[in-house]
């Protein structure tokens, strides 16, 4: 693994379903992200984890819930997914709690229908 | 309240240069930030200025004025690979990205 790999690559869903999206990063960063990228509203943040053990809500949280086990591993939740969370997403990872420079993974895309 | 606002298309032709403006509005700031996105691919970290003044990288330079809440971002020595989209982001405690500026580079 170099960096931040998210799976799945790309999947189709439907309304109502539970669904984990997968992020995982080997750069030993404290502070891990989730966004979500539709067209002309660029990257909202939905989650993120200053540390191991510890979550907040970014702008876009419903809907939406995470979990930080451990330092690699910050897995995304859709409990039950409606059609308006069609959009790509991103998880992204920094050094330090001051996130001016983020790594992301290569995105999923996710559409509900 | 809190608002990022840039510029949604720039054109540009091989070897010009571009300035992609970005003002901000937002109660706590850290620095500006940019980053570049081409289709298909994920966002990469491009620069950050959390002093006033020029940074510059390469053939890009960014620019950072607190007391007029505003930033820019130049490219120099344009190339058809530069095409792509480019956020600003300001950093609170976390980031916040505007809506970015889609570069399309003409031969």
């Amino acid at each position: 693994i170099a960096g931040i790999t998210q799976a799945p690559t790309s999947q189709i869903l439907a309304a109502g379903r539970r669904m984990t999206l997968r992020c995982t990063q080997d750069m030993r960063h404290n502070a891990m992200y989730w966004y979500r990228q539709d067209l002309g509203l660029g990257l909202r943040l939905i989650h993120y984890s200053n540390t191991a053990g510890t979550t907040g809500k970014g702008e876009v949280p419903d809907g939406y819930s995470v979990s930080r086990a451990n330092t690699d591993d910050f897995p995304l939740t859709l409990a039950s997914a409606v059609p308006s969370q069609t959009s790509v997403y991103f998880c992204a990872s920094s050094d330090t709690p001051s996130p001016h420079e983020q790594f992301f993974g290569p995105g999923t895309r996710l559409t509900v229908l | 309240g809190q608002s990022l606002e840039q510029p949604s298309e720039v054109t540009a032709v091989e070897g010009a240069i571009v300035q992609i403006n970005c003002t901000y509005q937002t109660s706590g700031f850290y620095g500006l930030s940019w980053y570049q996105q081409h289709d298909g691919g994920a966002p990469t970290f491009l620069s950050y200025n959390a002093l006033d003044g020029l940074e510059e990288t390469g053939r890009f330079s960014s620019f950072l004025s607190r007391s007029d809440s505003y930033g820019y971002l130049l490219l120099q020595e344009l190339q058809m690979k530069d095409s792509a989209s480019y956020f600003c982001a300001y950093n609170t405690d976390k980031l916040i990205f505007g809506t970015g500026t889609r570069l399309q580079v003409f031969p």
